[in-house]
């Protein structure tokens, strides 16, 4: 199994500034990943953090609005840019551990953003 | 489109008692569908993953179902606890692993005394 650690777990944002969310996994990973989960929705993908080069994006989020690094196997960031109250939001760190691990996909605890 | 739709939206029954989630999915290809319980404020832990050629998956008091020809799931909760109160999300991987992942908007559990 994968802990995965991310911080902070819930803060409250002036509208117009920029926040940094960090994800620490307990092991080296492959695959991370950056979801988005709106009040009473499903989550949504941002996009695919990728180690040693640049995130690869869903349709619908910008590298500008959602910068993403990867500076190894087993942290990432992911940065909210320029908040408005439409990013009120769960956005949620996972990683997949792949078939070793049949394919079970982790989630992190979820960092919770009210933009005011 | 790939969907995946759960129902009920919402559900509240006594402890003890217990229930059935539902899940129809539009994915294709499919490759395999897991079953999910986030606490309100937490992140999705895994119940169960099933791939096309299994057709139900116990996890303690929580058994999954597939039928892959009519594209529908299920979760089963038996004698249910408190503790059980979430929300129950279904996501179906076209291709596997976490990339290509349709999610469900969940049933909302709610279990009273």
């Amino acid at each position: 199994s994968a802990v995965i650690s991310q911080k902070p777990s819930r803060d409250i944002c002036q509208r117009g500034t920029s926040l940094t969310i960090q994800c620490q996994v307990d092991s080296q990973v492959t695959m991370m990943f950056w979801y988005r989960q709106q009040p009473g929705q499903s989550l949504t993908l941002i996009a695919t953090a990728n180690q040693g080069s640049e995130a690869t994006y869903e349709s619908g989020f910008v590298i500008d609005k959602f910068p993403i690094s990867r500076p190894n196997l087993t942290f990432s960031t992911l940065t909210v840019s320029n908040m408005s109250p439409e990013d009120s939001s769960i956005y949620l760190c996972s990683v997949d551990q792949g078939r070793s691990s049949g394919n079970t996909i982790y989630f992190g605890e979820g960092s919770w953003l009210t933009v005011v | 489109k790939n969907q995946v739709e759960q129902s009920p939206q919402s559900l509240i029954i006594l402890e003890g008692k217990n229930c059935t989630l539902q899940c129809n999915y539009t994915v294709s290809p499919f490759s395999n569908l897991r079953w999910y319980k986030q606490d309100t404020g937490r992140g999705p832990v895994s119940l169960t993953i099933m791939t096309f050629s299994e057709n139900t998956k116990s996890n303690g008091r929580y058994t999954a179902t597939l039928d892959a020809d009519t594209k529908q799931s299920s979760l089963h909760i038996t004698a249910s606890q408190l503790s059980d109160s979430a929300s129950y999300i279904c996501v179906v991987s076209a291709r596997g692993g976490a990339d290509g992942l349709t999610f469900g908007k969940g049933t909302h559990l709610i279990i009273q005394p």
